[in-house]
């Protein structure tokens, strides 16, 4: 694809609902990143993929957040019993994954209210 | 702890003078260090990236340094337009070249005409 899409733009949820969240990253990108982004912080670190398999998830702040990318290219990031605390711009990014390639490409990111 | 410390005030400068944002960091050996642009509700935007055995890029408008003695790289825009208002993020690996960018919390930049 021409780059990183994901869906939904904005979720509003309730406290203790279940939230998918998805990245489609751009076409032979093997690493994907998921980030979450509170107003006027940088992006936090959540996990990131290499292929299908996660290579580091020692961002997701508890065991409520899970993310998969099962066929190495779509990943969903699922939260559940949501917090109002878990607000936030949670954005993907993809890279080659390549040694001497680390510039990440962004999504627009998906825009997280919890009621 | 490891930190990156970039100015959380906002830098407003006149249209067609240099912009000069500063990212600095400490408890780091990085082997490379990221700017990237955000605009409001937007994902980070990939500008340039320097590495530790480079002193200096440039594209365009841009050039970024990079002292490791110091710990500190800048990033400067010249001939600033008011399009250039966003804010710039640097981040950088936690040490020998990790996939996983850690990011500074940015700094806004404003150019007034």
């Amino acid at each position: 694809g021409a780059g990183v899409s994901q869906t939904p733009s904005n979720k509003v949820t309730e406290k203790g609902k279940y939230v998918e969240l998805r990245c489609d990253p751009i076409s032979g990108h093997t690493a994907l990143y998921w980030y979450r982004q509170s107003l006027g912080q940088g992006p936090e670190f959540l996990i990131y993929f290499q292929g299908t398999g996660a290579a580091d998830d020692s961002g997701l702040p508890n065991d409520r957040f899970f993310a998969v990318r099962p066929e190495g290219s779509v990943s969903t990031l699922k939260i559940q019993r949501t917090e109002r605390g878990d607000s936030a711009m949670y954005l993907c990014a993809s890279s080659p994954g390549l040694a001497g390639e680390e510039t990440q490409y962004f999504g627009p990111g998906t825009r997280l209210l919890v009621l | 702890s490891q930190k990156i410390e970039q100015n959380s005030e906002a830098l407003n400068i006149q249209e067609g003078k240099t912009a000069t944002l500063t990212c600095n960091y400490t408890n780091y050996s990085p082997a490379y260090l990221q700017w990237y642009r955000q605009d409001p509700g937007r994902g980070p935007v990939f500008l340039l990236l320097i590495r530790e055995n480079e002193k200096e890029k440039r594209k365009e408008r841009l050039k970024v340094t990079f002292d490791t003695t110091l710990k500190q790289s800048l990033f400067h825009i010249t001939a600033s337009q008011p399009a250039d208002s966003a804010t710039y993020l640097c981040a950088l690996d936690l040490s020998g070249g990790s996939y996983i960018p850690t990011f500074g919390r940015g700094t806004s930049l404003i150019v007034h005409p």
